[in-house]
């Protein structure tokens, strides 16, 4: 099986940066996906990582240890707009193309003025 | 921008009805999947769907689910005899062959009175 914890809000502060963590225990790896949620909106992709390291993509950049079953997404330049939900999901092995993503609960940020 | 679509956005339904979601992939996608989302929870998996077939399917999707690709572009998740418990969002979501990148759909709301 596959557990996932991520805390489950957190508040930060307009043009600050904010790191969200993940741990995931899973019985395989694959990968890990990060995904961003507005309240009542689809899931929209932000990231997947399946080597250890940093990966940046503009404001957002996510990490992954492969050996510590941790991750963490890095939102820098907080805008109001970041305010979503943060999902964090891990792939098992072997999956290829179709791969039965399993969700964590979520992060819900806030960012405040 | 090619993006999924699905109708209808909410559908209303009386215990023990049948329903069907419908989804319209991406067009040049090759692999399909159905979520859900009860409200305040996280992203379940129901089902992933390659080469007209079934590629895995989680606990939820039992038999009174089934999918669907009855022509070139629709997708389709029936639920044959609705409970309670099946109130919830419904994401359909598609991924190229090349990349991990799932692109989820605006999501069908299904409430079962």
């Amino acid at each position: 099986g596959q557990n996932i914890d991520q805390p489950t809000e957190m508040t930060a502060t307009e043009g600050a940066i904010v790191q969200i963590n993940c741990t995931y225990q899973t019985s395989g790896f694959n990968g890990l996906f990060w995904y961003q949620q507005h309240a009542g909106e689809a899931p929209t992709f932000l990231s997947y990582n399946v080597l250890d390291g940093l990966e940046e993509k503009g404001r957002f950049s996510s990490f992954l240890s492969r050996s510590k079953g941790y991750s963490y997404l890095l939102l820098k330049e907080l805008q109001m707009k970041d305010s979503a939900s943060y999902l964090c999901a891990v792939t098992p092995p072997n999956s290829g193309g179709y791969q039965k993503v399993t969700f964590g609960t979520g992060t819900k940020l806030q960012v405040i003025p | 921008e090619p993006e999924v679509t699905q109708t209808p956005s909410h559908q209303v339904t009386q215990m023990g009805q049948e329903v069907i979601l419908r989804c319209v992939p991406i067009s040049n996608h090759l692999y399909f999947y159905w979520y859900r989302q009860i409200l305040g929870q996280k992203v379940e998996f129901l089902v992933s769907f390659y080469n007209n077939e079934i590629s895995e399917k989680s606990e939820i999707f039992d038999d009174q689910f089934s999918v669907e690709r009855p022509d070139g572009s629709n997708f389709t998740l029936k639920i044959r005899s609705t409970k309670l418990e099946d109130s919830a969002m419904y994401f359909c979501a598609s991924s190229s062959g090349t990349g991990y990148e799932q692109y989820f759909g605006p999501g069908t709301r299904l409430t079962v009175t």
